[in-house]
């Protein structure tokens, strides 16, 4: 079954320094990687995904990730944090031998200080 | 282009009461998808609707179930209401095909007292 794991509950960054969000994944098949961002009362907002070719990923608002097949991660990283970027973040995979189903981690809560 | 629509926001029943939840997918969009989302718990997959038919099913009791209509929208349903229902329910769709992600609607607010 598929799974994915975000180890940190929380990240404290300061603003103007560089934020990473760390994330792994277990698929059967060849994985199908996302991250979405989710604001108070909101729901989860896209910003990036891997489904094959560059190991980096361009995202939405500043951000990428970087998917490392090896160590089956997929790490969530932007240069600079704003304090704007203060929010719930999650990872997720399809693994289509399972089906359509995004399976999502327990999300990370990045708190970034002025 | 309009997106994922879910009604009510808001929501309080009381324990025993059963309610209805409705989503609208992006026009186009025959995936729809819901998740209930609890602090302790996360995000928790419920079922996936794909063309009418229930494709995929979470872990959850027969009290939750949903449907899809011809048109793509869904409605989850919860019977005999638990405290512990008190939960946001996303309603996400996608388009077809494992390339596209999710698109979320802002949720459904229920409170059960």
């Amino acid at each position: 079954a598929q799974s994915v794991a975000q180890p940190e509950d929380q990240v404290n960054v300061a603003e103007g320094n560089p934020l990473t969000v760390k994330c792994t994944y277990s698929v059967s098949g060849n994985p199908y990687l996302f991250w979405y961002v989710q604001y108070p009362n909101r729901g989860l907002q896209f910003l990036l995904k891997y489904i094959t070719g560059d190991n980096l990923v361009k995202g939405s608002y500043g951000f990428e990730a970087e998917f490392n097949k090896s160590q089956t991660s997929f790490h969530l990283k932007k240069p600079s944090a704003l304090v704007s970027d203060s929010a719930l973040y999650f990872c997720a995979v399809r693994d289509v031998a399972a089906g359509n189903k995004l399976t999502f981690g327990g999300g990370t809560r990045v708190l970034v200080k002025p | 282009k309009a997106g994922v629509t879910q009604t009510p926001r808001y929501l309080i029943k009381t324990r025993g009461q059963q309610v209805t939840l409705s989503c609208s997918p992006i026009s186009g969009h025959r995936s729809v998808s819901w998740y209930q989302q609890t602090p302790g718990q996360g995000l928790q997959f419920l079922f996936e609707y794909f063309s009418e038919t229930q494709r995929n099913k979470g872990n959850f009791p027969g009290r939750f179930s949903g449907r899809q209509f011809s048109n793509s929208r869904s409605e989850m349903n919860v019977s005999t209401l638990e405290l512990g229902d008190s939960a946001l329910y996303l309603c996400a769709s996608s388009a077809t095909g494992p390339f596209y992600g999710y698109t979320f609607g802002s949720g459904t607010r229920l409170t059960v007292v």
